[in-house]
């Protein structure tokens, strides 16, 4: 069974759509987070909410904006997609606030903007 | 903003080589974390360190967390292929603030 999982895996498209990646989790945990893999695999955290509500937004464009229906689940959805969008996107998820907790991560999503 | 680097950022051994990664940061850090990408994968948690000057060893890998908890080490002794892969640490800071930071990671290359 997988722990997290992020559909869809691969996403092509045009500069100027909007496009949503969604990210579930099976392990029970409280805390999701959303991170962005830049080509030079530079790690950076976006968003995190923990039990539905969000706790980390970093300076992310908003055209960004997350969603959490309840804390299995953890949605991106982007407005307006730039060529800079192009990135790995992982979703991640811990037992609880607080950064002593191992973050599982899901396989990415890998967004190519054209 | 807090910075956290690692040297080098690539790494290419023969196998059976020893590797050393070295993360560093701006500020001190109250843990560290370890994980590991391989290509074309996601990131995998390794191990976890919390307490200044403290090792932990994983079978070939030998984890190090400075006495001033500002900086760490990943050593691996007589690397393997199933080694190739980018090698993440990151830790949280003193700010209270509860996320990671992520170093800007290494990547290991082992040739047969």
């Amino acid at each position: 069974d997988t722990a997290v999982s992020q559909t869809p895996k691969y996403l092509v498209t045009q500069m100027g759509n909007d496009k949503s990646i969604k990210c579930e989790q099976n392990l029970g945990h409280d805390t999701m987070y959303w991170y962005k893999q830049d080509s030079k695999k530079f790690l950076k955290i976006m968003f995190s909410y923990n039990n539905k509500e969000l706790i980390i937004n970093e300076t992310v464009p908003n055209r960004f904006s997350p969603k959490s229906p309840d804390k299995a689940h953890l949605n991106l959805h982007i407005n307006s997609l730039e060529l800079g969008d192009s990135a790995v996107y992982f979703c991640a998820s811990s037992l609880g606030i607080g950064a002593f907790n191992e973050q599982f991560f899901g396989p990415g999503t890998r967004l190519t903007v054209l | 903003g807090q910075q956290v680097m690692q040297i080098p950022q690539y790494q290419h051994v023969q196998e059976g080589e020893d590797f050393t990664t070295y993360c560093n940061s701006s500020t001190t850090l109250s843990n560290i974390q370890w994980y590991k990408q391989r290509p074309g994968g996601h990131p995998v948690f390794l191990i976890q360190l919390v307490k200044s000057g403290e090792v932990k060893k994983q079978k070939r890998l030998t984890f190090q967390f400075g006495e001033a908890k500002k900086n760490s080490s990943l050593h691996i002794t007589a690397t393997q292929t199933t080694d190739v892969g980018t090698y993440f640490c990151a830790g949280r800071t003193n700010t209270g603030f509860q996320k990671l930071v992520f170093g800007t990671g290494t990547r290991l290359l082992v040739s047969p």
